[in-house]
């Protein structure tokens, strides 16, 4: 069956460095890929999304490239802040969403 | 727009109890979902909704737990008996049509404690 595969966490950063959250998947046919966000004593959201290989899914400073080749969807940015702290959920949809466990990001100032 | 409805927010009952979540998802959106996460862990799809019918419902305990979308609108999910095990957030999300590309849009959930 599809799975998400994602790197554990907590990962702990400075203000202003560079940031990468792994995500791996597997999957029969050829699903979307998504990151959700969940900021503190809020709901999960959308970050971005790619709908097929090749494709880049950017958004607030993100970015993540949709690897068929190493069935990846990393998760990157060049410059965290403080107000990047939360919880980073990778997933994968054909029929279903399916969730990674979750990353926990902390930015120190 | 008005985001996905949730409530109660919170709820602590005793194991064996019984418990309903209810969920309003964003106008006009078709599928409805619910999932449970449970700490340290990524959300499980519990149900899937097209309208009001059930497209998947595979993980879901069917020997304790119930869904229904009335009129294809407002959904409620049920615990009858609760467990110490069901001690988890249930999310309820919707999306305008359900497809791989249709984002999921979620509520703020229900924290439920079994005690």
């Amino acid at each position: 069956g599809n799975s998400v595969t994602q790197m554990e966490g907590p990962v702990t950063l400075s203000e202003e460095a560079f940031l990468t959250i792994n995500c791996t998947y597997t999957a029969t046919g050829y699903p979307s890929l998504f990151w959700y966000v969940q900021y503190p004593g809020e709901g999960l959201q959308l970050l971005l999304k790619a709908t097929k290989a090749d494709d880049k899914g950017s958004n607030k400073g993100f970015e993540a490239t949709y690897r068929k080749e190493t069935t990846s969807f990393h998760l990157e940015k060049g410059s965290v802040q403080v107000s990047d702290s939360a919880v980073y959920f990778c997933a994968l949809s054909d029929f279903k969403t399916i969730f990674g466990a979750g990353t926990r990001l902390f930015v120190k100032a | 727009e008005a985001g996905v409805a949730q409530s109660p927010r919170y709820k602590i009952i005793e194991k064996r109890q019984s418990v309903a979540f209810w969920c309003n998802p964003i106008s006009g959106h078709a599928t409805l979902y619910w999932y449970q996460q449970i700490l340290g862990q990524g959300p499980k799809l519990l149900i899937q909704f097209q309208n009001n019918g059930v497209v998947d419902d595979s993980q879901l305990p069917k020997d304790r737990f119930s869904a229904e979308r009335l009129k294809g609108v407002d959904s409620t999910l049920k615990i009858q008996p609760a467990k110490l095990e069901d001690s988890a957030v249930y999310l309820c999300a919707s999306s305008l049509e359900g497809g791989r590309d249709s984002p999921l849009h979620f509520g703020n959930g229900t924290r439920l404690t079994v005690t």
